[in-house]
Order: structure tokens, then sequence, then C-alpha cells
């Protein structure tokens, strides 16, 4: 079955540290996986997908397939960038999988 | 990227009435999907709307709580029946536009009382 973890509910940083939202996730294919971010009072949006291995308001996220993770970092913290994140998997379309998410708040 | 919109943006209902909320999109789609999200949860899919047959269902959710109609491929509606405070909840429409990646509209929060 598919199945994506979050194991922070809530990750608190300084503004200007680096931050990682931890994705792990259960697939028996090949899986799609996603990041997407919610702003307070914000619709729900997409932040990057692995498959364009892009960079994001400078967030990045590689695919581990050994691992079985998609964590998403970046270097340098920034407080427009306190939000929810998720991470998403999909068969290629079908049957997106959310995790539960993690709340970042980044402070001055 | 596209433009979703979803009508109501929330309402107040009392228990043991329905509920339509509608999600229109700006351009034509050929999947659409409902989701819920309901207090401190994730996002879980209802069903998969597909304009010409009938809606997909996920395990959990029946047509009988949750109809759904696709008349056209820019529309659709999701029908909250005979509802419960446990249905208290925020539904999302999204689209894929098959570019295999989902777009939502701004949600529709719900509180039963």
């Amino acid at each position: 079955a598919q199945r994506v973890t979050q194991p922070e509910k809530l990750l608190s940083v300084f503004k200007g540290a680096p931050v990682e939202l931890k994705c792990n996730y259960s697939y028996s294919g090949s899986p799609e996986l996603f990041w997407y971010v919610q702003y307070s009072r914000q619709r729900l949006q997409l932040l990057l997908r692995h498959i364009s291995r892009e960079s994001i308001k400078g967030f990045t996220a590689d695919l581990n397939k050994g691992e079985t993770s998609f964590h998403l970092k970046k270097p340098f913290a920034q407080e427009e960038d306190s939000a929810m994140y998720y991470c998403a998997l999909s068969n290629y379309g079908q049957n997106f999988v959310f995790g539960p998410g993690t709340r970042l708040s980044v402070l001055p | 990227s596209a433009v979703i919109s979803q009508k109501p943006s929330r309402d107040i209902c009392q228990r043991g009435t329905s509920l339509t909320i509608q999600c229109q999109v700006d351009s034509q789609v050929t999947m659409m999907f409902w989701y819920r999200q309901q207090p401190g949860q994730s996002l879980t899919l209802i069903a998969t709307a597909n304009q010409g047959s009938e809606a997909t269902y996920e395990s959990g959710f029946v047509i009988d709580k949750f109809p759904i109609s696709r008349p056209n491929l820019t529309f659709s509606t999701l029908t909250v029946s005979n509802m419960s405070p446990e249905d208290s909840s925020i539904y999302l429409c999204s689209v894929d536009r098959g570019e295999d990646t989902q777009y939502f509209g701004p949600g529709t929060r719900l509180t039963v009382l």
C-alpha cells in the first residue's frame, strides 16, 4: 500500500538556519514524489516535484530510493517560509497520497 | 497552473441537512478530484470525478453520502448529505491537467452544528 510519513508535526528553526523537512514513503513501484506548501490563509500549492529536479524558493528535494525518502531542504530559512508542508506521492497522476504534514515555523 | 474556484468558501450547517460545493476550473480538464482535510489532519481523497462517467470513490466513502456531479470538463459538484458534526472539515477540489500534478482550489470550510 502507498504511504507517506512525515515524522515531525512541528519544526522550529531560526532565520538563516538550515532546515530539513523529512519525508519517507512506502510504495511498491516507482512513484512520483511532490512537496506541497500551504501558507497561512492561502490555498495548497505545489512547491516542487522530484521529476523536474528544480529549486523553488531555495528549496530542493532529492529522491533517495534506497532510503525511500524525499526530504525537503533549504540552506538558509526565511521567515516567509513559515507554512504547512505536505509530502505527497502518486503513481503518475493516479491516487495521490499525502503525508500528515509538518508545520515549519521560522523564528526571527 | 490552473485557476480553480470553489463555492461557498465556508458554511455553517445544521445536522441532517445537505450542502453542495461547487468547483469551477478556468480550462478543460479530464480529471478532477475531491479531498477532505479534517481538523489537524492531512488530505484524504474522497473520489475522482471524470466527465462522462460515474465518480470513483475511495475506501470509506460512498456515493449516497458524497454524491458527485461532473456535467462538463470545467465544473464539478460535491454534495455532503445528511450532515453530522463529524463532517466538519475543509473540502478541496483539485485538477490534473495532464501533467501528473494536482492543482488545488481554495477549499470550502464546512462546520456542522
